[in-house]
């Protein structure tokens, strides 16, 4: 049973780039959330995507933009890259509806260094 | 505005010792409160989480114990293993296990054979 799986592993810009990281859920999940974890800290909520829909988003500007796809799969978009974006994102898949215990099923993450 | 601050930063603990690892936060909306585990190159892996309605709950070798007057709850790791080397995550979040969640720093615990 596949896990959550995130693509490209490892990434390198350059600053004022634009990025796509891409994430296919968990088997059964149907939300997908995105995380920036910043060397030596805890994950920042980015946003949530449930139904192909932005339901919830965290303090990031519109740079950063997301898109939940009919399979439930999603890509975390950043436009004009800082070198303060440099950090792994991570993706979570969940059932909108899961019971207590489950929560968050975490990728391995897409480490993004901006030079 | 850090909302769920946790401590230690760092903890070291002998193989068969009690690892424990705080956590307060600050918003008393917060009803959902998980720890995750991460080993380095991975993502964080759901432990254990606990609802502000009961003060304890214990599985296996992790307890979490809640104080919802204090607004703190700590996870505590008995029989400490070199395994269990990790950072430890605590988290809280309004309403749902799958909703928005706010994180703590992260614990780096080590455990000496």
């Amino acid at each position: 049973d596949a896990g959550v799986t995130q693509s490209p592993t490892h990434l390198i810009k350059t600053r004022g780039q634009q990025v796509t990281l891409r994430c296919s859920p968990k088997s059964g999940h149907d939300t997908v959330s995105w995380y920036q974890q910043a060397l030596g800290q805890g994950p920042q909520f980015i946003f949530q995507y449930y139904e192909e829909e932005e339901r919830q988003r965290g303090n990031f500007p519109d740079r950063f933009s997301g898109h939940q796809f009919p399979n439930y799969s999603s890509e975390l978009n950043v436009n004009a890259l800082l070198l303060g974006d440099s950090a792994l994102y991570l993706c979570a898949s969940s059932l909108v509806l899961g019971q207590d215990g489950y929560g968050y099923t975490f990728g391995s993450g897409t480490r993004l260094t901006v030079v | 505005q850090q909302q769920v601050k946790q401590s230690p930063q760092s903890l070291i603990v002998q193989k068969g010792g009690i690892s424990i690892i705080n956590c307060a936060y600050e918003n008393t909306a917060f009803d959902y409160f998980p720890w995750y585990q991460q080993f380095p190159g991975k993502g964080p892996a759901l432990l254990i989480a606990i609802r502000p309605d009961v003060s304890e709950k214990k599985e296996g070798r992790f307890t979490i114990s809640f104080n919802k007057s204090a607004k703190q709850f700590s996870l505590h790791i008995m029989d400490s293993q070199p395994g269990d080397s990790a950072t430890y995550f605590c988290a809280a979040s309004i309403g749902t296990n799958a909703g928005k969640s706010t994180f703590g720093d992260g614990t780096t615990l080590t455990v000496k054979p």
